[in-house]
């Protein structure tokens, strides 16, 4: 089925390990973003991309890097986990242009940073 | 700031009622609205979609409306099934990547 892939679905790091979730979308669109969710504070936006070659910063980009080689992948590195990176991170996309259509997301990951 | 709020956090109420979930915001210069639904460690599934340029969306038993000037939006579920005891989250989009989440309704549906 079409949609938005999360790799891997769980996963527990030390701190000061690094990692890369990955994303990878097949409906051709042109954004993407990864989110992060965390009791009381809701999805936040951690990263964006508007097309190849092209990143940018969300709400909360510390700890994180990204970026975007092809149309379908989007992966998220964590350069060395701390354990305020213990979360549920999502990846999403959406075709660009007007009118706006909605987002798609993955199923996410959850990782725990002990 | 630009800011979605969702009020109640948590709604119970019996099967068969209907039912409505509120989401407001700050500011009514939006691309669009979507209503998510969150299973508990699952992750999120687009229920409807409003534009700016809508009153409203209907899809089976959901109704989802929006009203810029207010700053509001509802989600209408008729006939509420245990089967709809969900988080359900509302995100407005403010940018062509400003997509800004509320806290969520949790409901639970009582058999």
């Amino acid at each position: 089925n079409a949609g938005v892939t999360q790799t891997p679905k769980f996963q527990v790091l030390k701190t000061g390990q690094s990692m890369t979730l990955q994303c990878a979308q097949d409906m051709n669109h042109e954004y993407m973003s990864w989110y992060r969710q965390d009791p009381g504070m809701g999805l936040r936006l951690i990263h964006y991309s508007v097309g190849a070659g092209i990143t940018d910063q969300g709400e909360v980009p510390n700890g994180y890097n990204v970026s975007r080689s092809t149309t379908e992948d989007f992966p998220l590195r964590l350069l060395s986990a701390a354990p305020s990176q213990t979360s549920v991170y999502f990846c999403a996309s959406s075709y660009s242009g007007r009118p706006y259509y909605g987002y798609t997301f993955g199923s996410g990951t959850r990782l725990t940073v002990v | 700031k630009q800011e979605v709020t969702q009020i109640p956090a948590a709604l119970s109420v019996p099967e068969g009622e209907n039912l409505v979930l509120n989401c407001s915001f700050t500011d009514s210069a939006i691309y669009n609205l979507q209503w998510f639904r969150q299973d508990p460690g699952k992750g999120l599934t687009s229920l409807l979609l409003i534009q700016s340029s809508q009153r409203e969306q209907t899809s089976g038993r959901l109704n989802a409306s929006l009203d810029k000037s207010s700053g509001r939006s509802t989600l209408y579920i008729a006939a509420s099934q245990p089967g709809d005891s969900a988080t359900y989250l509302c995100a407005v989009r403010w940018g062509a990547q400003k997509l800004v989440f509320g806290q969520g309704t949790r409901l639970t549906i009582n058999p």
